[in-house]
């Protein structure tokens, strides 16, 4: 099973500003199949990214995501106020689709 | 566009058998990989299986054996059945297209495992 840990669990920022939230697993990623997800409180999650880098149907390009192998980041370039939300790492390299814990970006 | 909405029983008993179906509009269920994955009360998410649109399944090992995701093509719906629930089956139970990741979700819904 590939253990995904998202760091940090809370980051607490300005409108405005840059986040950079982390997705590590314990074994490479195979094809970089690794997939981002925002969710908001009593909402289901949103696919934001897959293949680690590609964006979703209609999610603003101010939305990014890099990384390759055991280390993947999302980053989003400009925080809107609704962009405060948890944030969900999830693989599927494997036969066994595994999600991280989340990352809260909070207002700060 | 393409929308899913989960039904069942928000309330089951220990031991018995969870059943939620999915009905999906905007897409065909013939075409695509559909999917079913839990949250705990505020707690993360939790991928139960899928299943393709040839009818083949894969499940995650920790709940296979009592895990059975089926399509019902004629009414383009795909059911949930897990059998044998306690509490720690308790969550929010969300259906998907998608197989490896889930494209578009459904509202989710309670399921409460209590007597």
């Amino acid at each position: 099973e590939i253990v995904l840990t998202q760091s940090p669990g809370t980051l607490s920022l300005s409108p405005g500003e840059r986040a950079t939230l982390s997705c590590r697993a314990s074994q490479s990623v195979s094809s970089s199949y690794l997939a981002w997800y925002q969710q908001k409180p009593g909402q289901a999650p949103r696919l934001l990214i897959y293949g680690a880098s590609s964006r979703a149907t209609g999610i603003p390009d101010r939305f990014s995501g890099s990384g390759s192998g055991t280390d993947f980041t999302l980053t989003i370039s400009r925080l809107e106020p609704e962009d405060f939300a948890v944030y969900y790492c999830q693989q599927y390299g494997g036969s066994l689709l595994t999600f991280g814990g989340g990352t809260k970006v909070e207002i700060k | 566009q393409v929308q899913l909405q989960e039904s069942g029983p928000g309330l089951v008993k220990p031991s018995e058998t969870l059943s939620l179906t999915c009905t999906v509009s905007g897409a065909s269920i013939s075409t695509y990989y559909w999917s079913w994955i839990r949250q705990p009360p505020g707690k993360g998410l939790e991928w139960i299986g899928y299943i393709s649109y040839s009818g083949s399944t894969n499940y995650n090992p920790s709940l296979k054996s009592r895990v059975t995701i089926s399509v019902d093509t004629s009414k383009t719906q795909f059911s949930l059945k897990l059998s044998s629930v306690t509490a720690a089956d308790t969550a929010v139970y969300y259906c998907a297209r998608g197989g490896n990741y889930g494209i578009n979700w459904g509202q989710g819904t309670l399921v409460t495992v209590s007597s």
